[in-house]
């Protein structure tokens, strides 16, 4: 069965602290997709990014950066210099090649809360 | 934005009822999946769409069904609503297996 795990429920920072978001995945599939959405506080669920099993470069985005490790089922989250408008809860998701609908299995997501 | 439409933004409804909740993917986009987002149970699936036809299911009630239509825009019908039904419902669509899905805004839904 695929699961996803977000242990952490929620991490307050001050702004400009660097902060690290953590998944860890289960899954027997050889191939699998993971990603990353946040949710601000409007409601809408905003795609980061998304990533597949054989493919562990570590992604750089302006402030954002994953770092996957198959070796320990991690897709770890860091936003650099936080700001106010990070805010919001964060979903690490899996789909994977046995299902054939590839949808998207949901961690329980991480309330960041970036005070000023 | 996303290109995923869904109407309507807001629901208010009595136990009992029946609502219908309409989402239009993505232009070109041939998968709809259906989610429901309540406190306690996080982000759930409960249904996918692939160019009309249902692929797969999960946790969805019996009281619920969905079709998507030729025009590939689809909808989620919910009857015999009950105060546990409350919830935020996403539509997403994706262009390709694999691929990331993107979301509507949702359909809060309240049942009073």
């Amino acid at each position: 069965a695929q699961k996803v795990t977000q242990a952490q429920t929620e991490i307050s920072v001050v702004e400009k602290e660097d902060v690290t978001l953590d998944c860890v995945y289960e899954t027997r599939d050889t191939t699998y997709y993971l990603f990353w959405y946040k949710q601000p506080p409007s409601g809408e669920l905003v795609f980061l990014i998304r990533r597949n099993s054989f493919d562990e470069q570590n992604e750089i985005s302006g402030r954002y950066s994953w770092n996957f490790q198959k070796s320990t089922s991690s897709f770890n989250f860091t936003i650099t210099a936080s700001q106010v408008v990070d805010s919001a809860v964060y979903f690490c998701a899996l789909s994977g090649e046995m299902d054939s609908s590839y949808k998207l299995i949901f961690g329980s997501g991480t309330r960041l809360l970036v005070r000023p | 934005d996303s290109g995923v439409t869904q109407t309507p933004k807001h629901l208010i409804t009595a136990t009992g009822q029946r609502v219908t909740l309409r989402c239009s993917p993505r232009s070109g986009d041939l998968s709809v999946y259906w989610y429901q987002q309540s406190l306690d149970q996080g982000l759930q699936f409960l249904i996918q769409y692939y160019n009309g036809e249902e692929r797969a299911k999960g946790n969805i009630l019996e009281r619920f069904s969905a079709q998507q239509f030729p025009d590939l825009h689809s909808e989620l019908n919910l009857s015999s609503l009950e105060l546990g039904d409350s919830a935020l419902y996403f539509c997403a669509s994706s262009v390709v297996t694999g691929g990331e899905l993107f979301f509507g805004e949702g359909s809060r839904l309240t049942v009073l």
